[in-house]
């Protein structure tokens, strides 16, 4: 079944270590985001890609940094930069349009990040 | 800058009843889309609905409808005869013209009582 892997689900790091969170998606889709999650809230968007070797910061990128060499995967680092790095984030994809169509976006299960 | 809003942190809702769950949005973009998604405990988000800002009709996907009011900028979502498994985060975002990204409001957290 096509879908997105987010992996791992749980992470536990100590402060001032990068870590990278794993998305690969096999639905053929041209765009790539990646959200944060904190308790309580809603999502706000990280980066996100519309092509292969290319994305733009979203509402939150500092301490973030990402790469997308291929169509299928949008890995996501968490650097010792981003100040409070503990939440849920949350990978998406979707085909790439125009306009304000109903171009769906669908979600990876998450990955829990903890900085301990 | 676009901004979605939902005003009701929680809401409880008797099994079997109906529901309506608000969001307003504010945009001067005439080209938007509008969107519902479920959030469960297990974390994933489940597109529901979607609502595009030239629709003459309101959108309904089975239990799901949205009463779509542009005139007061609303999109709330009304799930009626409300179930068990539908206890879960509800998040309604919205999607301009000029990206695909979506934009989220805060999210209402609904509790259906047995």
């Amino acid at each position: 079944d096509g879908g997105i892997t987010q992996s791992p689900k749980y992470l536990f790091r100590k402060e001032g270590q990068n870590v990278t969170l794993s998305c690969e998606q096999n639905l053929n889709h041209d765009a790539m985001y990646w959200y944060r999650q904190d308790p309580g809230q809603g999502l706000r968007l990280i980066y996100y890609s519309q092509i292969v070797n290319d994305f733009q910061k979203g509402d939150i990128a500092e301490g973030y940094s990402v790469s997308r060499e291929k169509k299928e995967s949008f890995p996501l680092t968490v650097t010792s930069a981003q100040k409070n790095p503990t939440a849920f984030y949350l990978c998406a994809s979707s085909t790439y349009e125009t306009g304000a169509g109903a171009n769906v976006l669908t979600f990876g299960a998450g990955s829990r990040l903890t900085v301990l | 800058a676009q901004k979605i809003t939902q005003t009701q942190p929680g809401m409880f809702v008797q099994e079997k009843e109906a529901v309506t769950l608000d969001c307003t949005y504010d945009t001067s973009d005439p080209s938007y889309g509008l969107f519902w998604y479920k959030q469960p405990s297990s974390g994933e988000m489940i597109f529901l609905i979607y609502q595009g800002s030239y629709d003459q009709q309101n959108a309904t996907e089975g239990r799901y409808s949205l009463n779509f009011q542009k005139a007061r900028k609303s999109a709330n979502l009304v799930i009626s005869a409300s179930q068990l498994g539908d206890s879960a985060m509800y998040f309604c975002a919205m999607k301009m013209n000029a990206g695909n990204m979506l934009t989220f409001g805060g999210g209402t957290r609904l509790m259906v009582k047995p």
